[in-house]
């Protein structure tokens, strides 16, 4: 089955420990990408990934690390996680090439860092 | 870069009726405008998207229009029902010479229909 995943799906952490989101895709996807959803504010993209090595930074990427050494994985890092940082966290991928398509979501990660 | 604006933030219609949400949208050289529908506790999944090149698209109860001179994209769900109700998002990419481009989403609508 065709999808994308996330973990983990829910997460309680406290202020300044790193952690790690993963996100993998089985679908062959050279275009991945990461987003926070809060109330009021809709998707805001925090990285994006056009191809392996290839990053890039989004709208609010302040926080964020991410990285992309294969093709189906593009962790989302929080090396140093704050209050600000709690939301719930999407990862997509797409694609790619020089035609945007469907973006696939995953089924996303609820982050509370106390 | 680009900039969505999506209206209204919350909608209630009555089952049977139609609704409608419009987006306005920066960059000229946009091309492609999907939209996203996000049932609560949900991932947001594509309903309906337009390109640049047509101006309107339909899917059984959905369409979408495009104005590319006023730079504003709509979609119209006609005969809604209760399954209809959810969080539905905008989007629009920033084309660039490197490639497939990100998407800028609005804010998102809240459309709630009533039974």
């Amino acid at each position: 089955e065709a999808q994308v995943t996330q973990n983990p799906r829910y997460l309680i952490t406290v202020t300044g420990k790193k952690l790690t989101v993963t996100c993998s895709q089985n679908m062959n996807h050279e275009y991945m990408s990461w987003y926070r959803q809060d109330p009021g504010l809709g998707l805001r993209q925090i990285y994006y990934s056009m191809n392996v090595e290839v990053t890039d930074k989004g709208d609010v990427p302040e926080g964020y690390k991410v990285s992309r050494k294969e093709k189906r994985n593009f962790p989302l890092i929080l090396e140093s996680p704050s209050p600000n940082q709690t939301s719930l966290y999407f990862c997509a991928s797409s694609y790619g090439g020089r035609v945007t398509g469907e973006l696939f979501f995953g089924e996303g990660s609820r982050l509370t860092v106390l | 870069g680009e900039n969505v604006e999506q209206h209204p933030s919350t909608l209630s219609v009555q089952e049977g009726d139609s609704a409608v949400i419009k987006c306005t949208y920066s960059d000229s050289a946009s091309n492609y405008f999907p939209w996203y529908k996000q049932e609560l506790g949900k991932r947001p999944q594509l309903i309906i998207d337009i390109r640049s090149n047509v101006g309107e698209k339909k899917d059984q109860r959905i369409a979408v229009t495009l104005n590319k001179t006023a730079k504003h994209f709509s979609l119209h769900i006609t005969e809604t029902q209760p399954e209809d109700s959810a969080v539905y998002f905008c989007a629009a990419n920033s084309p660039r010479n490197s490639g497939n481009t990100p998407l800028v989403f609005g804010k998102g609508t809240r459309l709630s229909v009533i039974a």
